[in-house]
């Protein structure tokens, strides 16, 4: 079965660079959710989309933004990046409310040097 | 807000035994899903149970199964004759409410299971 794919899988990127981050949600799954995850940490909400919309927005700092697209993929914009965004970033998908649980992709993990 | 609790941040069991892991949480919602989740050394989350918490009746998947105390807000995950492949961090989560869709995670407990 189709899962949720994230890319890139690994990513590294300098203090003050820009870095995006991709899903891909399951086939008919409207809602995609992203989480950030640091060290020996539980997961934390960042933000979702619902048809494409910002439905719920959690601790995402002012310098990331996300958009889900027509083809319902999501990318998490994050600018001006600190060693503090280090961490694995994970997107969900689910039907509307997640009431049929929530498949989560492989993750991006995402050093910052 | 809701708030999910996990008061064990270490378990250990013998392969083949049963161990319990605790969760309490806390929501003036009366609709809501709980949910455990598996976090392998490969930092996958795979769902391993989901429980809904207007269905009276336990939710159970194979060799998991929960204890889902509505008044009391507790929702323990039991594990029979565990395995190796067990070896994880688990996370209660709850989604309802105003936030309804968004997970809100517990700390999670690394479940170690022995030879």
């Amino acid at each position: 079965a189709a899962g949720v794919i994230q890319s890139p899988r690994h990513l590294i990127k300098e203090k003050r660079e820009t870095a995006t981050l991709k899903c891909y949600p399951i086939p008919r799954h409207d809602t995609v959710y992203w989480y950030q995850q640091g060290p020996g940490q539980d997961p934390q909400f960042l933000i979702s989309f619902y048809e494409k919309m910002q439905s719920d927005k959690g601790s995402i700092p002012d310098r990331f933004s996300a958009q889900q697209f027509s083809d319902y993929h999501s990318e998490l914009n994050m600018s001006s990046l600190e060693l503090g965004d280090s961490a694995l970033y994970f997107c969900a998908s689910s039907l509307r409310g997640g009431n049929y649980g929530y498949t989560f992709g492989s993750g991006t993990r995402l050093t910052v040097v | 807000a809701q708030t999910v609790t996990q008061s064990q941040p270490e378990m250990s069991v013998q392969e083949a035994e049963t161990v319990t892991l605790s969760c309490t949480y806390d929501t003036s919602e009366s609709n809501y899903y709980l949910f455990w989740y598996k976090q392998p050394p490969s930092r996958q989350m795979i769902l391993v149970i989901r429980q809904e918490a207007y269905k009276q009746q336990n939710a159970t998947e194979n060799r998991f199964s929960v204890n889902f105390q509505k008044a009391a807000k507790s929702f323990s995950l039991k594990i029979s004759d565990s395995q190796l492949g067990d070896t994880a961090m688990y996370f209660c989560a709850f989604a309802g409410g105003t936030s309804y869709g968004k997970l809100t995670f517990g700390q999670g407990t690394i479940l170690t299971v022995h030879p």
